[in-house]
This record gives structure tokens, sequence and C-alpha cells, in this order.
């Protein structure tokens, strides 16, 4: 296991539709986050997973975004409706209970058209 | 919530040394992070500090005042590599974990 892993890495998608993005924490780390971030700025938190608990969610989250992490192993992330303000890279991390750092995965570049 | 401001973009000479400022302002301090990112690529972990003073990580140093509700990270003997963005972040105590609140990075140009 090398680190966190996003899948896609680039999404091309009309407006209306509806999108979902995947993160494969590293193993054994019980703490996964969602991060969202655009051009220039820096990562903003949007939800972070204790196991399979969703613990915390933005008020960025609007109802159209929707994550799970059914097994406390991989986490989804959907975006229903899809606007263009979404655009946006989404990034992925992951950590362990206790411990200070929290590794970033390369992120899922999002194009809403 | 949370307010945290640094320089939009700095540009320095290799091999010369640069110190990048973060102020912040939050109702419950946790803990400063200094990450860097390269353009396209995942945020990476350089420094935490959580009481005052300074930390040195070979080239990089990150200091803390919490009093002052400020920090710099400080990098040394300057490489074309370091040419990245550099994101102060703050944890808050009550947020989730390792829940972080970013600022909007410092640009680093570093020139021959």
């Amino acid at each position: 296991d090398t680190g966190v892993s996003q899948d896609p890495r680039h999404k091309i998608t009309k407006r209306g539709q509806n999108v979902t993005f995947r993160c494969d924490p590293i193993s054994e780390h019980n703490r996964l986050y969602w991060y969202r971030q655009t051009l220039g700025q820096g990562p903003e938190f949007l939800t972070y997973f204790q196991n399979e608990a969703q613990l915390e969610k933005s008020r960025l989250l609007s109802d159209r975004f929707s994550a799970e992490r059914p097994k406390g192993s991989f986490s989804t992330l959907e975006i229903q409706r899809t606007e263009q303000g979404d655009s946006a890279m989404y990034l992925c991390a992951s950590s362990l209970v206790g411990e200070t750092e929290a590794f970033f995965g390369q992120g899922t570049r999002l194009t809403v058209v | 919530g949370q307010n945290i401001d640094q320089p939009t973009e700095m540009t320095a000479t290799e091999g010369a040394i640069v110190q990048i400022n973060c102020t912040y302002q939050t109702s419950g301090f946790n803990g400063l992070f200094w990450y860097q990112q390269h353009a396209g690529e995942a945020p990476t972990f350089l420094s935490y500090n959580v009481l005052d003073g300074l930390e040195e990580k070979g080239r990089f140093s990150s200091f803390l005042s919490r009093s002052k509700g400020y920090s710099y990270l400080l990098l040394k003997e300057l490489q074309m590599k370091d040419s990245a963005s550099y994101l102060c972040a703050v944890r808050d105590i009550g947020g989730g974990g390792n829940k972080l609140t970013f600022g909007t990075g410092t640009q680093l140009k570093v020139e021959l």
C-alpha cells in the first residue's frame, strides 16, 4: 500500500448529471476526510468518517452531496444534479486515531460543463 | 469560526532563505500544520506545532506563538524544487479528528 488512492483522477460531466468518486485510504487508517479545493484556494473541509461512522459534515455539503464509508475502508462521494460551481479538485485524506499527520490522495478533478 | 491569513505569493532566489508567515484566529486552538502542494498534486505534510517555539526538520523549520496567533515556515538553502504552494492549516479544539481549516496558500517561486 503506497498511499491514499482516488479514482477517477479526472472527470468531465454535463451540468445536471450525477457523479461518484472513490477514495481508498491507507490500510488500517480509521479516519477518512473529504476536502474540496478550487484554484488558488486551500482545501475546504467537507466531511469525515471514523471507521464507518460519518462524524461531521460541513455546511458546505449541500443535500446534493452524500458520502459513505460502508465497511470502514473505502469511501465514496456522490454529487447529484451537478452545477458548474461544483467544479473543483476533490481531495481525500486518511489518518490514524491518535496520529497527527493526515495523508492526502492526489484528488479527483471535476469539471462541470 | 477560524480566519487564516498568509501572503498570496513570494519569490526567492535559489540557495537563499525564505520565511512564510501565517496568522490565525480561532476559538479553540489545537495545533497548526504546514503542507506543501505542487501544482496538480496532493498536499504533503511538512510540520506540526502545538506548543510555542521552533520545530526543525532538515531544511524546513516552523515556529509558533499561540499568544500572537502567529506561525512561520522557514525554508533554508532553497532549491528549484521548493517552488510550490505552502498551506498553513489550523486544527480546532472540538474539531473532528484531524479536520483542518486551511489558508489560501502561499505560492513560492524559486528563481536562479
